[in-house]
């Protein structure tokens, strides 16, 4: 079975420039959750989604962040504009009954 | 603020020995309680799960856990080089789950 699938694994960008990260989670999950890992913060939830729907944005760090999720296989996740201290690996992880989370394996972005 | 604490080693053992790994938690509700594995530049993977106190086995990796002292522990017996890798902490409430910081574990031949 195909695990969870992110793009792209590697951006680079300028400061200032839209960045969009995709995820598409294990078939048949109902939870899907966006991470950010850095080696000061460690691993960070931004924000996760029952159902497509939203349930907890708190950890999304300010506005220049947002994510959707407009059906069971598809989410996005958007800096606008983008900052330096954006840089990290961004996971994204889905689960079935949002327990055991199973993690796909990151978008490396670096901001300059 | 619930907070899932390690000591980030690095923890070196030899090839062969118990590897004991340690995690303690803040939010006394917590119900539920993960171990990850990441290898360098990977993404973390789910090894253990466990919800009651007392241990759970699975192969060479036990956890155990402690409710009334806040404490979860992943032992991993015989260890090899190919468990050398960062041992991430994961508690869950409300969904939420989160991490300690990881404990970087070298197994040396």
């Amino acid at each position: 079975d195909a695990g969870v699938i992110q793009s792209p694994r590697h951006e680079v960008t300028e400061m200032g420039q839209e960045v969009t990260l995709r995820c598409k989670p294990i078939s048949g999950h109902d939870y899907l959750f966006w991470y950010r890992q850095t080696m000061m913060r460690g691993l960070e939830l931004l924000i996760y989604f029952n159902n497509n729907v939203p349930i907890d944005d708190s950890g999304m760090p300010e506005d220049r962040f947002s994510a959707k999720m407009p059906n069971a296989s598809f989410s996005t996740l958007k800096i606008q504009p983008s900052e330096p201290r954006d840089s990290a690996v961004y996971f994204c992880a889905s689960s079935f009954g949002g327990e055991e989370q199973f993690f796909g394996p990151g978008t490396r972005l670096t901001v300059l | 603020q619930k907070e899932v604490e390690q000591n980030s080693g690095p923890l070196s053992v030899p090839e062969g020995a118990i590897a004991s790994l340690n995690c303690t938690y803040s939010d006394r509700v917590s119900q539920s309680f993960f171990w990850y594995r990441q290898y360098s530049g990977k993404s973390p993977e789910l090894i253990m799960s466990i919800y009651s106190n007392g241990d759970k086995e699975d192969g060479r990796f036990t956890a155990q856990l402690n409710k009334a002292s806040q404490y979860v522990s992943l032992l991993i017996r015989d260890s090899q080089p190919s468990d050398s890798a960062t041992y991430l902490c994961a508690v869950i409430g409300n969904y939420k789950l989160t991490f300690g910081k990881g404990t970087l574990l070298t197994v040396n031949p």
